[in-house]
């Protein structure tokens, strides 16, 4: 069972609507939950992080995290096509585990 | 802040060569990783330093990997022999971690190997 699950996608949605990508984990001992962006042929760029149950918000971009469900989430709002990218969660007990990241294409 | 600087961005070389990169780490962080990434895939973990010590190295590691970090500060990642299946994208990245903190990783632009 891979640890970190993340739907490949691709996700597609209009520009302006909300985007919402989704990973589950394994380890009930994760603390620390991240979310990167990743543009083709480049490395990962952090947009958020999250280390209590809620959400957490940073402009457009809301992190919301539920350790009982072992889920943590990313929500886009407003989304621009320069939101098209891989979407990648990764999840810390002790090292860092990525999932394989989930393809959002936001068409205008 | 300077951000991760890693050397080459790019390397071809013919299989069974040896090939060598190197990363720099954020100066004030402590724990330096490299990950292996290929089309499709999330980053995958090779290994991890904390200052000078190298505390994991992932089970899918062969022997024809190596990975030093001497006196705390840059990284090299060393394939012996390569294989044509060693062609990825080889991502270091860097955190400040320990006594309470857990920082997120910053990445490096990586390296990409191609293995002919």
């Amino acid at each position: 069972q891979k640890e970190v699950e993340q739907n490949s996608g691709p996700l597609s949605v209009p520009e302006g609507a909300i985007a919402s990508l989704n990973c589950t984990y394994s380890d009930r001992g994760s603390q620390s939950f991240f979310w990167y962006r990743q543009y083709s042929g480049k490395s990962p760029e952090l947009i958020m992080f999250i280390y209590s149950n809620g959400d957490k918000e940073d402009g457009r971009f809301t992190a919301q995290l539920n350790k009982a469900s072992q889920y943590v989430s990313l929500l886009i709002r407003d989304s621009q096509p320069s939101d098209s990218a891989t979407y990648l969660c990764a999840v810390k007990p002790y090292i860092p585990t990525f999932g394989r990241g989930t393809s959002l294409i936001v068409h205008p | 802040d300077t951000g991760v600087s890693q050397d080459p961005r790019h390397k071809i070389t013919k299989r069974g060569q040896n090939v060598t990169f190197r990363c720099d780490p954020i100066s004030e962080h402590n724990r330096l990783y490299w990950y292996r990434q290929t089309l499709g895939q999330g980053p995958e973990f090779l290994t991890y330093f904390q200052n000078e010590a190298q505390l994991e190295k992932s089970r899918l590691l062969s022997d024809r990997f190596s990975a030093e970090r001497p006196k705390g500060s840059f990284s090299t990642l060393e394939i012996q022999r390569t294989e044509q299946g060693d062609s990825a994208m080889y991502l270091c990245a860097s955190s400040l971690d320990g006594q309470g903190l857990n920082s997120p990783l910053h990445f490096g632009n990586g390296t990409r190997l191609t293995v002919t």
